[in-house]
């Protein structure tokens, strides 16, 4: 059965202090590999798909990036507006996106 | 906005009630995914149709049907309800599989 791991659970941050979240999946039957942003009692919204080892993205302070059994969302100089919960999730090879818990992020001016 | 929508947006209803949430894709996908989110369990995949036909099943109870109809919009019905069935329920549309899913704004459901 697929699993998608994040961490950490919360992170707070000072604006401007750069940092990283984690997200490690279960390796077999990988279809793309998602990154959503949820604001509270809205709907995840699209931030990036990655397929292979080695890809990354970029969009605006925010940059994905994927390994054999991880993946990263590096977030640059964050500012106040960057406070969401980040969800990561695993394409499978049953049509089904698999979801991480999610890592609140907390920006602080 | 995504270009999915979802109806209502609130819902509240008794133990032992029915409700149906209704979804409309983006313009031009065929495929419909439905979701539920509980503060536990996080984002749960329940059923996926693709052009009017069940593709693939998540952990969807037995008190809860969908169904897509000829226009690509759908419908989740839940019966019998329980108080753990309080959820945020969405819908997503997307290509056939693998691509990117896009989500609706949700139908927040609290049965009391």
């Amino acid at each position: 059965e697929d699993q998608v791991t994040q961490s950490p659970e919360a992170l707070r941050l000072q604006e401007g202090e750069s940092s990283s979240l984690n997200c490690s999946y279960t390796v077999s039957g990988l279809r793309g590999l998602f990154w959503y942003r949820q604001d509270p009692g809205k709907g995840p919204e699209f931030l990036f798909t990655l397929y292979s080892a080695g890809e990354e993205k970029e969009k605006e302070r925010l940059k994905a990036t994927l390994t054999k059994k991880e993946s990263f969302l590096h977030i640059t100089a964050p500012k106040p507006e960057d406070s969401a919960t980040y969800l990561c999730a695993k394409g499978g090879s049953n049509y089904k996106l698999t979801f991480g818990k999610g890592t609140l992020l907390t920006v602080n001016p | 906005d995504s270009g999915v929508t979802q109806t209502p947006k609130h819902l509240i209803t008794a133990t032992g009630q029915r409700v149906t949430l209704r979804c409309s894709p983006r313009s031009g996908d065929l495929s419909v995914y439905w979701y539920q989110q509980s503060l536990d369990q996080g984002l749960q995949f329940l059923i996926q149709y693709y052009n009017g036909e069940e593709r693939a099943k998540g952990n969807i109870l037995e008190r809860f049907s969908a169904q897509q109809f000829p226009d690509l919009h759908s419908e989740l019905n839940l019966s019998s309800l329980e108080l753990g069935d309080s959820a945020l329920y969405f819908c997503a549309s997307g290509g056939p599989g693998g691509e990117t899913q896009y989500f609706g704004p949700g139908t927040r459901l609290l049965v009391l």
